[in-house]
């Protein structure tokens, strides 16, 4: 069975600075991965996803995420943190060829300091 | 337009009562789901349908009863909630069973007292 791990329940950073969240996933085959944030009291947004080809994937709001077959990874990055990006951000996986469900992490909530 | 809407957004109940929660989709998906999210943030499929027909039910209490009358909406109705029902109830939809990218209404927060 498929299944995420996102090692960091909170990080902080200052605003400006580069982030990196990490996602290890658990999957025999090849993957479908994403990654979701969530704001204050909103629903999931999907930021990007990884299905096939290129494995640094581009995303909204400047996000990028990169597959890592050897590292069982797939972490996000962004260059310089603004103080909206503030939120909770949940990996997750789904299978390929037939799964019709995604199997999310725990989340990891960022906070950016002025 | 919403994509996926829920209503209502906020819901507190008592104990032992029953409610149903709401959800439409206007993306012409044919994949529908319920994924709960617990106090510790942690989102966890419950329910999903394809084409109004259930393909997935993860051991979740019968007292949670799906009703899709059409591919467009998938509502959840709870019987006799229980304090542990509390939780944010996120609907979401999907094109295709093989494709697992799903979009994501802006949740129901269920509060039982």
């Amino acid at each position: 069975a498929q299944s995420v791990t996102q090692p960091d329940i909170h990080i902080t950073v200052s605003e400006g600075a580069s982030l990196e969240l990490r996602c290890n996933y658990s999957y025999g085959a090849t993957p479908y991965l994403f990654w979701y944030v969530q704001s204050p009291g909103q629903g999931l947004q999907l930021l990007l996803k990884y299905f096939s080809g290129d494995t640094l994937v581009q995303g909204i709001k400047g996000f990028e995420a990169e597959f890592k077959r050897s590292q069982s990874s797939f972490n996000l990055r962004k260059p310089s943190v603004h103080w909206s990006d503030a939120a909770e951000y949940f990996c997750a996986v789904g299978a390929q060829g037939g799964s019709e469900k995604l199997v999310f992490g725990k989340g990891t909530k960022l906070t950016v300091n002025p | 337009d919403t994509a996926v809407s829920q209503t209502p957004k906020y819901l507190v109940t008592q104990m032992g009562n029953d409610k149903s929660i709401k959800c439409e989709q206007n993306l012409g998906h044919d994949t529908m789901y319920w994924y709960k999210q617990d106090s510790k943030k942690f989102l966890k499929i419950m329910f999903s349908y394809n084409n109004k027909e259930l393909i997935i039910n993860e051991t979740v209490p019968n007292r949670f009863s799906p009703k899709s009358p059409d591919k467009a909406h998938l509502n959840l109705h709870i019987n006799s909630l229980e304090l542990g029902d509390s939780a944010v109830y996120f609907c979401a939809s999907s094109q295709g069973a093989d494709l697992a990218e799903a979009f994501f209404g802006q949740g129901t927060r269920l509060t039982v007292v």
